[in-house]
Order: C-alpha cells, then structure tokens, then sequence
C-alpha cells in the first residue's frame, strides 16, 4: 500500500486561501468517505481537524473545510493565519492494508 | 479528555526488539474502540503501524505484519508496541493513538526511538 500523495509544501500569505490536495486510489480515497486530515506541530502532538471527508470537529475553526472528488480529496485553509504554520496529513481507510497516510504536506504562512 | 504518554528505551540495536508502553488516562481503555500506533522516521511523512481493539483483537499494516505485535492491559490501562528484527529504518518517532470511527481522535506527543549500535 503506498502513501497517498500530497505537494510537499504549500505557502501563502496572511489572509489568503490555500488548498491541500491528497490523491489516492478507487482502494482508499475513492473508495471510503472516511479521509481525515491532521495538523501537525513538531514536537507536539497532531490534532485532528477534519474527519469523513468535510466534518469538522468541536472546537476546530472553521476555517479549515475538506472535500473529496474521485480519488482526491482536498483541505482548504481560508483567512490563513502564521498559527497555521504546521505540517498536514490526510488519512484514509483503505480495501487493502486497513489504513493508509499522505505523504504529508508543510504549510508555511509567508 | 483522554490522554496519551508513550514509553519506552530511546535507543536500541540493530536486530533487536522495541517495546513501547502508551499509558492512557482520562478514560478507560474500554471506552474506546481502537488503539493506535504510528512512527514518522525523521523528514519523512506518517506512517500507520496497526491497531488494537481492547478486546484484542488486531490489524496490523501489511508491510511490517511478521514484525509488529501488539497487546493491551485493561488492568493497567495500557497497550503495548513490539516491533521486532529492528533495521535502522525504523528509526522514527513513535507515536500512541486513540481511534474511533475510522479516525484518530486523541494523539500522544511522541517518543524518538532510535536504532544503533
């Protein structure tokens, strides 16, 4: 099972949008609604900020939305702030070896 | 709020065995469906390891399966990573999870493991 694919780095200035892909196979991504994604500090714990493709969690901004199409799914970060500043991990369940990550993408707030 | 402390040795040798302890508190290891682990080796992205029911039962991911053994002790509210015939591409921090619903809910922070002689 090979890791989902996202863009290494992503970055953008303070108060715009940018978009995290995460494409994967008709195995995971295209065949699950269960993709969540994961900020990630180093050093601290990742915290989940997206589940079942768009869901957001209690207590997580609503900046951040998700959504799916075919085997890509997708967070947008909108109103980016330097507190976003972090690494991103989408995650979804998979036909084949149960679970399976992205490769992980770094956003950087210029 | 459950919480999640990894432990474990730092370091160990080539061909060894890691044994990681994840102390959960906050919560019964009961109470949750799925206990997680997943390593990031350095500049690298995550990488799921497997899971364990708390009543045992185990899914492990395909590519380290004849080397991961997992276990959990509801008496001290713990679970347990072994990761055996250790290389140096384990080498990687460690992370403990607590899933539900084909998501990870709670995360503990860490722990670096490194593989040396």
């Amino acid at each position: 099972q090979s890791a989902l694919t996202q863009p290494a780095s992503v970055s953008g200035s303070p108060g715009q949008s940018i978009t995290i892909s995460c494409t994967g196979t008709s195995s995971d991504v295209g065949a699950y609604n269960f993709v969540s994604w994961y900020q990630h500090h180093p050093g601290k714990a990742p915290k989940l900020i997206i589940y079942e493709v768009s869901n957001r969690p209690s207590g997580v901004s609503n900046r951040f939305s998700g959504s799916k199409s075919g085997n890509t799914a997708s967070l947008t970060i909108s109103g980016l702030q330097a507190v976003d500043e972090a690494d991103y991990h989408c995650y979804s369940y998979t036909s084949t070896t149960a679970y399976v990550f992205g490769t992980g993408t770094k956003v950087t707030v210029l | 709020q459950v919480q999640l402390q990894e432990s474990g040795p730092g370091l160990v040798k080539p061909s060894g065995t890691l044994s990681l302890t994840c102390a959960v508190s906050g919560g019964s290891i009961s109470g949750r469906d799925w206990w997680t682990w997943v390593r990031q080796p350095p500049g690298k992205g995550l990488e799921w390891i497997g899971e364990i029911y708390h009543g045992g039962t185990t899914n492990y991911n395909s590519s380290l399966k004849s080397r991961v053994t997992m276990s959990v002790d509801k008496s001290k509210n713990h679970f347990s990573l072994h990761l055996s015939s250790l290389i140096a591409a384990d080498t990687a921090v460690y992370h403990c999870a607590a899933a539900n619903d084909y998501r990870i809910d709670y995360w503990g922070q860490g722990t670096l493991v490194t593989v040396s002689s």
